[in-house]
Order: C-alpha cells, then structure tokens, then sequence
C-alpha cells in the first residue's frame, strides 16, 4: 500500500514571494506521483504529475516538481505566486500504471497581499 | 467537450434517507472513479467502475453504498439510510483508458446529512 505525507497543513506566503509545498510518500513499487490544486468550491484540478523520464517535472501555471527517489519526495514549487495561487493543494500517488490515487491530507496556501 | 458533469452540486437529506449522486463521464471516456472527501481531509477512493462492471470497490463501506456505471446514461453513487458522518464531498472522475494518467475530475457533490 502507498502513503502520502504533506508535512505543512496551511502555508501562509506574501505575493510574488516563491512557495516550496513539501510532500513524501511510501510505496514497496514503482509509483506515479501527482500535484492537484483545488480552487474553493471546486473539483481537482491537475497542476502536474511524474510517470517517468526527467525527474524535473513542469506544469501549468508556473509550477514545477522534482522527484527525488532517494528521498521519496516530489514538493511542489512556484518561484513567484499570485494572489490567484490561493488554494488547497494535494499531492498524490498510485501504483505505477494502479488505478486508485492515494492522497495526502492537503496544504492550503494562502497567498497575502 | 463538456467536462466531468456532478449532480447536484448540493444534497441535503435527513438520517435515514437515500442519496443518489449522478456523475456523466466526458465523452469517450469509459472509466469512472468515486473519491470521497471528509472535512479537513485528503480524498479517498471508494470505487472503480468501467461500464456495467465494478472493477475494484475496496474503498467502499460494506453496508448501505453501492455504485452502478450502467451502459446508458452516468454512473450513480447510492447511499442508504444516510447518517451523519456520510456528510463530505463525493468527486467523480473520469478517464479515457485504464490508470491515473488521464484523469479529469468533476466539481463534486456536497452531501449534508441533518
């Protein structure tokens, strides 16, 4: 079975300052690992995810992940956030080629003027 | 090409009614996945559904839920005799092909139970 930890409940962060989301999972095989963002009263939407290949990983809105296998990580990082960043974040992982997502308990982002 | 379509976004029922959530897929896409999201929480699977067969339920609660993706029309999410700790957000996805790769979820329901 797979686990997600994401270590910060709530990150608080000033406009156009840069956001590092920190996530680590577990799993005995070979995974798949997602970032979703959820806007209030929204469903998930994908901001990024690893399959394989480069473990630098780039997606919308300026956000990027590295997969750090050694250290079982994948944060989430934006080098300068917009008020519209505002937002839940979840990461997520499934079995390589699994069905089912396991995600992490969630980290919502604040982003202040 | 609409999105993953919820409905409705609000339910509100008393202990010991049904819920029935609704979720149409996008088009071509054959696989649906129910998630449920508790307060304060991350989203958990209950079930995977390709049409007319569940493939894999292990996320389900043993009594009072069940899932159907029917050949026509969406797939429904029934709740029996709801209690309160059903109350969450239940989010459908969809997918064109088998695995997480493409996923696309909906907005949700959100089930108040009073």
């Amino acid at each position: 079975a797979q686990s997600v930890t994401q270590l910060d409940s709530q990150v608080p962060v000033f406009e156009e300052a840069p956001v590092e989301l920190r996530c680590n999972y577990s799993s005995s095989v070979s995974v798949y690992l997602f970032w979703y963002v959820q806007y209030p009263n929204q469903g998930l939407q994908l901001l990024l995810k690893y399959l394989s290949g480069s473990t630098l990983v780039k997606g919308i809105n300026g956000f990027e992940a590295e997969f750090n296998k050694s250290q079982t990580s994948f944060h989430l990082r934006k080098p300068s956030v917009h008020i519209s960043d505002t937002a839940e974040y979840f990461c997520a992982v499934s079995k390589a080629a699994g069905n089912k997502l396991t995600f992490g308990g969630g980290t919502r982002v604040l982003v202040k003027p | 090409n609409a999105g993953v379509m919820q409905n409705p976004r609000h339910l509100v029922r008393r202990r010991g009614q049904e819920a029935r959530l609704r979720c149409s897929p996008m088009k071509g896409h054959s696989h649906v996945y129910w998630y449920r999201q508790l307060p304060e929480e991350g989203l958990k699977f209950m079930v995977y559904l390709q049409k007319e067969n569940i493939i894999d339920e292990s996320g389900m609660p043993k009594e009072r839920f069940s899932a159907e993706f029917p050949k026509e029309g969406p797939s429904i999410l029934r709740i029996q005799q709801v209690v309160r700790g059903d109350s969450a957000a239940y989010f459908c996805a969809s997918s064109p092909l088998q695995g997480n790769e493409k996923l696309f979820f909906g907005s949700g329901t959100q089930l108040s139970v009073l």
